[in-house]
Order: C-alpha cells, then sequence, then structure tokens
C-alpha cells in the first residue's frame, strides 16, 4: 500500500511555455501533499503544502503566481510551472500525508517518483 | 522552526561493516523522525521512521535511536551490503507539520 504516481516521469519544454505535473495517492487518501525540488547532489527543498479543497502555502522565496497548485480532491494535486525557464529546470517530487490510519501516523509521507524537468 | 543538521555528508564503508549516520534537531516539539533512501533519479523511500515516545526501532540490519534529551537520533545500518549505497535523509517534524530534511549522506559501499 501507499503508493503515490507521478506523472510525467520526464518532460522537456521550450522556454516560455507551462507545464502541469500531477500527483496522485493511489491506494489511499491524502490530507495533504506536499510539493519538493531538489538540485543534484542536494537535499529535497519544499515548496509548498497543499490541502484539499483550501489555497496551498508556498514556503519563503518561491513564487505562487509561477508554481501554481491545485488540489482538487484527496488523491489528486497538480503542479503548474508557468512560462518555465531554463532557471527551474530540476528534479520535482510530491509527497502524501495520509489520514490516520491503523498502519502509519498522520506524519508519515510516501514520495512519488519525481518529475525530471528540462526547459531549453 | 525546525532545524536539522545531518553528518557526515559522505561514508565509505566496507561491505559487511556497520554504517552509522548522525542528525540533530532544533524543536524541541518535533516527535516523528523518519529515515529516506534515495537511489539516483528515483523517488526518496521511507526505510525506518521513530516516534518521540520510543527510544530505539530495528528492523532488520537497519536501527534507529533517538535520545530527545540531547535532541538527536541516529541511523544503524549493519552487515552492509552494496546495494545499500545510496543517499540517506533524516528528516524531523512538529505533530501536523512539514517535515525539516538533513542534508543527506552519501553512502557508499566498498565491496
Amino acid at each position: 500500500g501507499a503508493v503515490v504516481s507521478q506523472h510525467p516521469s520526464r518532460v522537456i519544454c521550450k522556454s516560455g511555455t507551462s507545464v502541469k505535473i500531477e500527483c496522485r495517492s493511489l491506494d489511499f487518501q491524502a490530507t495533504t501533499m506536499f510539493w519538493y525540488r531538489q538540485f543534484p547532489k542536494q537535499s529535497l527543498m519544499l515548496m509548498a503544502t497543499s490541502n484539499e479543497g483550501s489555497k496551498a502555502t508556498y514556503e519563503q522565496g518561491v513564487e505562487k503566481d509561477k508554481f501554481l497548485i491545485n488540489h482538487a480532491s484527496l488523491t489528486l494535486s497538480t503542479l503548474t510551472v508557468t512560462s518555465a525557464h531554463p532557471e527551474d529546470s530540476s528534479f520535482y517530487i510530491c509527497s502524501a500525508r495520509a489520514l490516520p490510519s491503523r498502519l502509519a501516523g498522520t506524519d508519515t509521507q510516501y514520495f512519488g517518483p519525481g518529475t525530471r524537468l528540462t526547459v531549453l | 522552526g525546525e532545524n536539522v543538521e545531518q553528518h557526515p555528508s559522505t561514508l565509505s564503508v566496507q561491505e559487511g561493516d556497520s554504517a552509522v549516520i548522525k542528525c540533530t534537531y532544533s524543536d524541541s516539539a518535533s516527535n516523528y523522525f523518519p529515515w529516506y533512501k534515495q537511489e539516483l533519479g528515483k523517488r526518496p523511500q521511507l526505510i525506518i521512521d521513530i516516534r518521540s515516545n520510543v527510544g530505539e526501532k530495528k528492523d532488520q540490519r537497519i536501527a534507529v535511536t533517538l535520545n530527545k534529551t540531547a535532541k538527536h537520533f541516529s541511523l544503524h545500518i549493519t552487515e552492509t551490503q552494496p546495494e545499500d549505497s545510496a543517499v540517506y535523509f533524516c528528516a524531523a517534524t512538529p505533530p501536523n507539520e512539514k517535515l525539516t530534511f538533513g542534508t543527506g549522506t552519501r553512502l557508499t559501499i566498498i565491496p
């Protein structure tokens, strides 16, 4: 159990275009989903926290108008990188935090496989 | 907010020996401490976690210890194998808040 999928796994786009990344919890309901970006040989940097049905909370320094997050249901969150530029090239990873269960506490997070974005 | 420090940044261990990675945290309210293993280009995978009401947890070759007084926790891998080579991240969080990750440890198992 506790599978998180992410689509697409890789995307190459031209500068100025927008890219949408989907994150789905496949076999559990997620109260909260998180979006991270990771540069080579670095740790995960949290971009934003999204709760189903409410606006995302962005970390300091992350432009909310550039990185649009929608969390329409308990199993789906999307990140749209608008007007992408080469400096947005990175590995984007989502994670989902499950509703309380007997198997895991409320803090357990499961990660998606990541999306490698390359902006030309 | 929470601040997590992780050491060492790189660690090379002879196959069969043990590996220890240490983390410290700053927020005494933190009560959940997961460890993730990330292979190159892959997702972080939860390998073990511990909550603040427990001092030690073991799962086969992997164990985690927690010292709440000193605010540090450690990952212990025994009888290391080549497939243990990866980057390991510790993390800490107070209840219902975001995870704060350490900077990662690149573990290399030497055959």
